[in-house]
């Protein structure tokens, strides 16, 4: 059982338009939500995150916007590029539990030319 | 600077065979971890050593054993592998002490060792 869900699995987008990736979660504790990018062959990497108290954080074309009522969150990648054509994971950590990380199940992005 | 290394990057054993899994970072960080990554389930923590000389249980820790050897090195075994271990494996490494006003840190990932069991 996934605390983190995470969706679509897939997603083919083209050139310059927006991709949009949802996680959805049960837990009240979890209280930082970062998203991690990996290319493939290679470990993920932090792209950005976000605590609950704000509800959108905005980092060059990546955004990520939360909703703490609906205990949702998402990443908006816009204005997509090729190089962006990665697998993306949403992830949520407890405060009680350190850095400990909870993935959610990862989507993999094809961003055609 | 070569943040986290894992060695090996891919390995194929037997059912029943054992092995270590080796990681080592050279950041200074006092936190490292052990992931599974699986087609669709996301990654899932199987160990992780908040500081040198302590280890605790993650997700999924059954079959698996780590060592935290020093700061630097944090080491996962199979003692008898079985298929459901095939898998990629990753190890992690954060900062544990947090700076004022954060509380947690990017953690940083090898590039994972891809181990079937057959």
């Amino acid at each position: 059982q996934q605390q983190v869900k995470q969706s679509p699995q897939s997603l083919i987008v083209q050139k310059g338009g927006i991709s949009i990736i949802n996680c959805a979660y049960e837990n009240t504790a979890f209280d930082y939500f970062p998203w991690y990018q990996q290319f493939p062959g290679k470990g993920p990497a932090l792209l950005i995150a976000i605590r609950p108290d704000v509800s959108e954080k905005k980092e060059g074309r990546f955004t990520i916007s939360f909703n703490k009522s609906a205990k949702q969150f998402s990443l908006h990648i816009m204005d997509s590029q090729p190089g962006d054509s990665a697998t993306y994971f949403c992830a949520a950590s407890p405060r009680a539990a350190g850095n400990k990380l909870t993935f959610g199940g990862g989507t993999r992005v094809l961003v055609k030319p | 600077n070569a943040g986290v290394t894992q060695t090996p990057k891919f390995q194929v054993l037997k059912t029943g065979q054992s092995m270590t899994l080796q990681c080592a970072q050279d950041m200074n960080h006092n936190s490292m971890y052990w992931y599974r990554q699986d087609p669709g389930m996301g990654l899932r923590l199987i160990y992780y050593s908040a500081s040198e000389g302590t280890t605790d249980k993650g997700e999924v820790p059954n079959g698996y054993n780590v060592s935290r050897l020093n700061k630097r090195e944090f080491s996962l075994r199979l003692e008898s592998a079985a298929p459901s271990q095939t898998s990629v494996y990753f190890c992690a490494s954060s900062v544990t002490r947090p700076d004022r006003g954060r509380r947690n840190q990017p953690q940083h990932f090898g590039d994972g060792t891809r181990l079937s069991i057959l």
